[in-house]
Formats: structure tokens, sequence, C-alpha cells
């Protein structure tokens, strides 16, 4: 009864580095979507995807790469790490093309990314 | 655009009190709105789901309710436990170039204290 698997837990980067945080889920959910978590910004939509081979923008994309090649992974890409990326990173994921906006998100236990 | 607000941050009561934590959207255009909890160093837990056609949902001690002619959501908290102390999070979710998505508050921290 995994739900939704991210790793690493924990991750420091030095400015300009490259990286990829993992994201699995085991429930066959079509909806898999990246949040980041800022302290007085609340949660924000990076990226997100309806199914394998399609995913679009949410409200903070610049700076990171997703893509979707299967419907379990959805991986987030960091191209050039910089200090504005340190945050907590969420995945989440939610059935989708049944009861269509009426399934709850599931999320992960984070990411919590540090650049210096 | 769609803003959804907490009120208070933080909140902080004796063990068996009854509470309510209030969410309120400015955009009454939403297919649901959802109640999450989340601990300390842990991602959010999904309590109650609400679709925009029902008026309440409840599961166990937990109660939410939704008037969107007014943009307001209430989760009811009864008999509160110390295990209960956490951040209480709503959202949200709406249409954006037809996509939907979820548009989520800062929370409501909750300690109950023993």
């Amino acid at each position: 009864n995994a739900g939704v698997t991210q790793t690493p837990k924990f991750q420091v980067l030095k400015t300009g580095q490259s990286m990829t945080l993992q994201c699995a889920q085991d429930m066959n959910h079509e909806y898999m979507s990246w949040y980041r978590q800022d302290p007085g910004m609340g949660l924000r939509l990076i990226h997100y995807s309806v199914g394998a081979g399609i995913t679009d923008q949410g409200e903070v994309p610049n700076g990171y790469n997703v893509s979707r090649s299967t419907t379990e992974d959805f991986p987030l890409r960091l191209l050039s790490a910089a200090p504005s990326q340190t945050s907590v990173y969420f995945c989440a994921s939610r059935r989708y093309r049944q009861s269509s906006y009426n399934s709850p998100l599931h999320f992960g236990n984070g990411t919590r990314l540090t650049v210096t | 655009k769609q803003e959804v607000t907490q009120i208070p941050a933080a909140l902080s009561v004796p063990e068996g009190e009854n509470l309510v934590l209030n969410c309120s959207f400015t955009d009454s255009a939403i297919y649901n709105l959802q109640w999450f909890r989340q601990d300390p160093g842990k991602g959010l837990t999904s309590l109650l789901l609400i679709q925009s056609s029902q008026r309440e949902q409840t599961s166990g001690r937990l109660n939410a309710s939704l008037d969107k002619s007014s943009g307001r959501s209430t989760l009811y908290i009864a008999a509160s436990q110390p295990g209960d102390s956490a951040t209480y999070l709503c959202a949200v979710s709406r249409t954006q170039g037809g996509s939907e998505k979820l548009v989520f508050g800062k929370g409501t921290k909750l300690t109950v204290n023993p």
C-alpha cells in the first residue's frame, strides 16, 4: 500500500547543479502533479500531467522540466539549480478520467531541497 | 483569479473543545473543495472532499460544510484531541485554460493542548 513515493527525502545542491526528483505512484492514477511549498506562499503548482505523454505547465514552471513516459512515474528535473529553488517539493496524484474533478488528491511525503 | 484565505493562521485550544476552521474563496465557480491535514515534515492527507453540488461531508469527528454562494467552507472538529494537532489546509478546484487546477489556502496551524 505504498501510494505516492518520493525520493530522495533530502537533497543539498550547489548553484548550477542539476538533479531529478523522483515520484512514483502505484494507484494507476492518470493525473500527477508537482507542487512546491514555501513559508508564507503556500502550495504552488509547478507542472502536471493527465496521462502518459501529456504534460502541462502550472503556476511556477520556470527552471523545471517534466516528462511522463509511464502512468506510474513523473520525475521533476531541475536544469540549473538556483537558491530561489530552495523549497519542499511535493508530488501528488489522483484519478482523472473516472469521476473527473471529484477525486481526492494523494500526496507523497515530500523532498526537502536546499540550494547553496 | 481565485484566491483562498484561511483565518486564523494559528489556533490553540484545550483538549475536548469543539472547534471550527474557516476557509473562504473569491470565485464561486468551483468543482469541489478539499480539506487536508499536514503533519510536520509530512505530505498532505486528504480529509474530506465536498463536491460543488453538495452542502457538507462527514467523516468521524470531522464535518465540512460548503456555501458556494458566499464563498465559504468550514471544518468542524468535535471533541478535539492532542492527536488532531496539525496544519489544516483547504483547496478549491477550478478551471484555467481548459484544465482543472487546485488553489490552496495557506493553512491554519492547530494545537490541541492536553
